[in-house]
């Protein structure tokens, strides 16, 4: 059973690109979270999908960001217009259920490089 | 609400003495905790969870930690440090009943002297 898959494991974009990271759940699982992590700090949440819907994005920024979860294929965390500090690493989790008392299993991350 | 606090930053033990890695919490309802460990540029691995059966949980590589609830911490320890122990520690609560997000820690970083 593979493990929670992203890529790319690097980016790297130009101010003003777009970037669009994916993320595989791990097999039978149907809830997807995306957290950013900034150097030297802890995971903040994004946001959390389930199968075509968006449970909880409280932690979106209210421009530029958007994600996805497909009926068909992997997530999608998709940053329009980039900007230096969107600069981070981005790791995707899944769960088999809602996260009331099961746990998450994270991927590898995507590293963003904004130049 | 949730939120963790990790009262440690950064850690530093001599390698085979005791580590200790302090996690307070605060939940609203009823709380599931779990430690992840994070090695450089990599990605995030569950070491222990605890989801309301015993308060003293075992976890891979020797790591356990205890719930107190009277505390309202998730302490994590190891008997014995071993180099490959150094990396990043996040303490993470979820609520039991009405979760819809893990709450991270800000991290520990711990360091193993030789």
């Amino acid at each position: 059973n593979a493990g929670v898959m992203q890529n790319p494991r690097h980016l790297v974009r130009r101010r003003g690109q777009e970037a669009r990271l994916r993320c595989s759940p791990m097999k039978g699982h149907s809830h997807v979270y995306w957290y950013r992590q900034l150097p030297e700090e802890g995971l903040k949440f994004m946001v959390y999908l389930q199968k075509e819907n968006i449970i909880d994005e409280s932690g979106m920024p209210k421009e530029r960001f958007s994600a996805e979860f497909p009926k068909e294929g992997p997530s999608i965390l998709r940053i329009q217009q980039v900007v230096r500090g969107d600069s981070a690493a981005y790791f995707c989790a899944s769960s088999p259920a809602r996260p009331r008392g099961t746990e998450a299993f994270f991927g590898q991350g995507t590293r963003l490089t904004v130049v | 609400a949730q939120s963790v606090t990790q009262l440690d930053s950064h850690v530093s033990v001599s390698e085979g003495t005791p580590v200790l890695l302090r996690c307070n919490y605060s939940s609203s309802y009823s709380p599931s905790l779990f430690w992840y460990v994070q090695h450089p540029n990599k990605g995030l691995q569950l070491l222990l969870k605890y989801t309301s059966a015993a308060t003293l949980v075992k976890g891979i590589n020797g790591f356990e930690a205890e719930f107190k609830k009277s505390e309202t911490s998730f302490h994590l320890t190891k008997p014995s440090a071993h180099m490959s122990d150094a990396a990043e520690y996040f303490c993470v609560v979820s609520d039991r009943i009405t979760g819809n997000q893990f709450y991270f820690g800000t991290g520990t970083s711990l360091t193993v002297i030789p």
